[in-house]
């Protein structure tokens, strides 16, 4: 597929405690983002990146903060998990390579309890 | 700041039937625009793109979809469905040229009956 890789694919953590989901890619491109994915909101931005240490807010980023250290890691942490942010969460790709079309991770599920 | 429309939330057929998905937007300037299914369970799929040239644009599977600017739309269609074609359907936008945020409609769940 788009050499997307999320982990954790699955996790259950309990209100309060932080989360950090990673999304990985090995397609050198320039922008990753973070959707979370709820019924009846469609996807929504969380955070984008542009390039490494260059960040910034999506739609609904309250409660995340995102880091990009190398090209190909993008991380989205959760500093203090709280039920509302329970949802699917999906990393993005694209760059001129991909002739600039968004691609898209596998998702990850994450519960909060 | 770009939003997208889409005007139907659910959707029933019957195999065979033709499909016509509402999406409109709200932007000025120049978009990109973008159709991606999500079969149940799994990740968003591309399914066509417009950037620019002939409105009409043809995707995978055959779907298509026409792009009109007076009217700020992006409608998908397909002659034929399939049982396989059950899915949610998303509509997106990208302002042109921005540094890549796609906005996303909130989703058409298409229910195709065999």
């Amino acid at each position: 597929d788009a050499g997307i890789t999320q982990s954790p694919r699955h996790k259950v953590t309990e209100t309060g405690t932080p989360v950090t989901l990673r999304c990985h890619q090995t397609e050198n491109h320039r922008y990753m983002y973070w959707y979370r994915q709820d019924p009846g909101h469609g996807l929504r931005l969380i955070h984008y990146s542009y390039g490494v240490k260059d960040t910034d807010k999506g739609e609904v980023s309250d409660g995340y903060s995102v880091s990009r250290s190398k090209t190909e890691d993008f991380l989205l942490t959760l500093e203090s998990a709280t039920s509302s942010q329970t949802s699917v969460y999906f990393c993005a790709i694209s760059g001129e390579r991909s002739g600039n079309t968004i691609y898209f991770g596998e998702g990850s599920w994450l519960t909060v309890v | 700041a770009q939003s997208v429309s889409q005007h139907n939330h659910h959707v029933i057929l019957s195999e065979a039937a033709s499909l016509e998905l509402g999406c409109n937007y709200s932007y000025g300037g120049t978009v990109n625009l973008f159709w991606y299914v999500q079969y149940p369970g799994q990740h968003l799929q591309l399914l066509l793109k417009y950037f620019s040239g002939d409105p009409l644009v043809k995707g995978i599977k055959g779907f298509e979809a026409e792009f009109i600017k007076s009217k700020f739309s992006f409608n998908l269609r397909k002659p034929s469905v399939q049982w396989s074609d059950t899915a949610e359907y998303f509509c997106a936008v990208r302002a042109s040229g921005n540094t890549g945020k796609l906005i996303f409609g909130q989703g058409t769940t298409l229910q195709v009956k065999p």
